[in-house]
């Protein structure tokens, strides 16, 4: 079975420059998340989308940051513009529901650095 | 207050050793919770998912959960240095299922 898969890797911009990330889930799940993760931290949840509609996105910086998920399938999270503390891994994740709960799986995530 | 609070490290055993890693959550309502392994550049894999209180085992690895006291741990038995990572706790709620996940402690297992 195919993981998560993510692109690009490694990305390096400017600040005030403009990036996007693609997801593309395990086949089947219809829970899609997008995490930040900066370095030493935890992951910190932007956005969780149930097929291909927003379940959460309260910790998302709508001022800079969107996302969408087409036909319940493939993501894109865009940054625009970019600012030196988006400095971080993202990690996207799908899921199922197995027992009591959403066990998650994660794509190898792609490290930004804004400088 | 944090919603899902772990001691960061790094802790540090022999090989050989229990490794004990505690976590406390905050959301009353919370109903699955979970343990992840991140190694150094690698994205988090899950490791043990426990949804009712009481102890979890499976292999070297045993979750427990205490609902009344908001905490969960993991112990694992017979730690290798193959261990050392960084172990993250996460928490699941109702509603949208929203996981909140822990700083992580790091976890050094010496040879």
């Amino acid at each position: 079975e195919a993981g998560v898969a993510q692109s690009p890797r490694y990305k390096i911009i400017e600040k005030r420059q403009s990036v996007a990330f693609w997801c593309n889930p395990i086949s089947g799940h219809a829970t899609l998340y997008w995490y930040q993760q900066i370095l030493g931290q935890g992951p910190k949840l932007l956005i969780q989308f149930q097929n291909n509609g927003v379940v959460d996105d309260s910790q998302l910086p709508k001022d800079r940051f969107s996302a969408e998920r087409l036909k319940g399938v493939d993501s894109t999270l865009k940054i625009q513009p970019a600012k030196l503390e988006d400095s971080a891994v993202y990690l996207c994740a799908s899921s199922f529901r197995q027992g009591g709960g959403e066990k998650l799986f994660f794509g190898s995530g792609t490290q930004l650095s804004v400088l | 207050q944090k919603e899902v609070e772990q001691n960061s490290g790094p802790l540090s055993v022999p090989e050989g050793a229990i490794a004990s890693l505690n976590c406390t959550y905050s959301d009353r309502v919370s109903q699955s919770f979970f343990w992840y392994r991140q190694y150094s550049g690698k994205s988090p894999e899950l490791i043990m998912s426990i949804y009712s209180n009481g102890d979890k085992e499976d292999g070297r690895f045993t979750a427990q959960l205490n609902k009344a006291s908001q905490y969960v741990s993991l112990l694992i038995r017979d730690s290798q240095p193959s261990d050392s990572a960084t172990y993250l706790c996460a928490v699941s709620g109702t509603g949208g299922f929203k996981t909140i996940f822990g700083a992580g402690t790091r976890l050094f297992v010496k040879a």
